[in-house]
């Protein structure tokens, strides 16, 4: 079937520092989502993605649809404490009503 | 707040009992999903409803059964319940049929098996 391979699998930063993750696959995406998990609690909407090559950004977070439609990637500036939790990527593929398949996540740890 | 309800937050039973979780969408959202999350793992996608019929299908266990009711609030039904069932259960809704819309999740129910 479909996967999502995200990475990388966790992460231990310094506060202030920059980060990068990442989704890929060897089929084609038409919707891209980026989510953030934090303790005990349901998974946010951060970023959707509609359009190969198109860039979106929320507050310090940056993502892009990937042009050839198989990756999209999220940034991070400057990260804070807050920013501790587990992203998690999703695809829509399969047409404008398609199938949904996440990513396994990406754990993000912030050391003050 | 993502205006999806699950009900209850926390749930305890032992093994072989049943239960029954809990979802409202959020208004005007059509379709329904349960995902089930164990410790430190991924989302395990269990079924998908739409409009109160079942649209997709995961990784559900027999033993597991769901249905989405006509004023499109969602249960989940767990029987024979097994100490690996223990996991956070999240329900999320979303307005698919019209596009390929975000998913906006509740802040699950955790189920504690012993």
């Amino acid at each position: 079937g479909q996967q999502l391979n995200q990475s990388p699998q966790s992460m231990f930063i310094q506060e202030g520092e920059d980060v990068s993750m990442n989704c890929t696959s060897s089929s084609i995406f038409n919707t891209w989502l980026w989510y953030k998990q934090e303790p005990g609690e349901g998974p946010v909407l951060l970023i959707a993605l509609y359009k190969a090559g198109e860039l979106t950004s929320n507050g310090r977070l940056t993502a892009q649809f990937g042009i050839t439609r198989k990756d999209s990637f999220l940034n991070i500036s400057a990260s804070i404490p807050s920013d501790v939790g587990i992203y998690f990527c999703a695809g829509y593929y399969g047409g404008s009503q398609g199938n949904l398949i996440f990513g396994k996540g990406t754990k993000l740890s912030v050391k003050p | 707040d993502s205006g999806v309800t699950q009900t209850p937050k926390h749930l305890i039973t032992a093994t072989g009992q049943r239960v029954t979780l809990r979802c409202s969408p959020r208004s005007g959202d059509l379709s329904v999903y349960w995902y089930q999350q164990s410790l430190d793992q991924g989302l395990q996608f269990l079924i998908q409803y739409y409009n109160g019929e079942e649209r997709a299908k995961g990784n559900i266990l027999e033993r597991f059964s769901a249905q989405q009711f006509p004023d499109l609030h969602s249960e989940l039904n767990l029987s024979s319940l097994e100490l690996g069932d223990s996991a956070l259960y999240f329900c999320a809704s979303s307005a698919w049929g019209q596009e390929n819309s975000p998913l906006h999740f509740g802040n699950g129910t955790r189920l504690t098996v012993t």
